[in-house]
């Protein structure tokens, strides 16, 4: 069955940087786009970036453009998020989703928390 | 503030009906396919409608999806305790090249 796994998440101060990683399985990895989106304590869902499924498109939200990195390995079947120049507000629980039909395999998300 | 706007919480009694509505504009709802997700605390979103009113399999008949202009409604007939949880709407915005969701709408089952 398809299943993503999120790893990378931890405690990090501001102004440093963390690499998120999700481990893809049950699918073909390169035949699909793939998102990551986030939930902030007590917030909703926001969508954070998009990769297609070669790794040559990438979009980002303007809140985290130019800070994050979104990129993917398709040898190993795994999507990353570089994440630079981290802010307070970028706590939050990170999701990797599959797009087929609208979003429709989320990982169990990791957490990242910004704090001196 | 989100892109795309819903209501902040909606209620309404087991057995009863409730409609969720998201508003947005001619860049995201308006030319693009909307998708609709529960979430529950702690728990990975999952999708209830994709392409505006399209179930995956194994969700449902009590959930259904409609669009019309730059709008769109999630339906939940037969509500049940096991519904109550935030419900979110997404969509592509072509001005911003970037995916938006609405802000969520707390379903509480009396």
């Amino acid at each position: 069955q398809v299943q993503l796994v999120e790893s990378g998440g931890g405690v990090v101060q501001p102004g440093r940087s963390l690499r998120l990683s999700c481990v893809a399985s049950g699918f073909t990895f390169d035949s699909h786009i793939i998102h990551w989106v986030r939930q902030a304590p007590g917030k909703g869902l926001e969508w954070v970036a998009v990769i297609s499924g070669d790794g040559t498109t990438k979009h980002y939200a303007d809140s985290v453009k130019g800070r994050f990195t979104i990129t993917r390995d398709n040898s190993k079947n795994t999507l990353y998020l570089e994440m630079n120049s981290l802010r307070v507000q970028d706590t939050a629980v990170y999701f990797c989703a599959r797009q087929g039909s609208g979003l429709d395999n989320w990982g169990q998300g990791t957490l990242v928390i910004v704090s001196s | 503030q989100s892109v795309l706007t819903q209501p902040p919480s909606v209620s309404a009694a087991p057995g009863q009906k409730v409609t969720i509505s998201c508003s947005g504009s001619s860049s995201n709802i308006g030319n693009n396919y909307v998708s609709w997700y529960q979430h529950l605390p702690r728990t990975a979103p999952k999708l209830l409608i994709y392409d505006n009113d399209k179930r995956p399999s194994g969700i449902p008949d009590r959930f259904s999806g409609s669009k019309s202009g730059t709008s769109a409604t999630l339906g939940i007939t037969g509500l049940q305790t096991g519904d109550e949880a935030d419900y979110f709407c997404l969509a592509w915005d072509n001005s911003l090249s970037a995916g938006v969701f609405g802000g969520g709408t707390k379903l509480t089952v009396l």
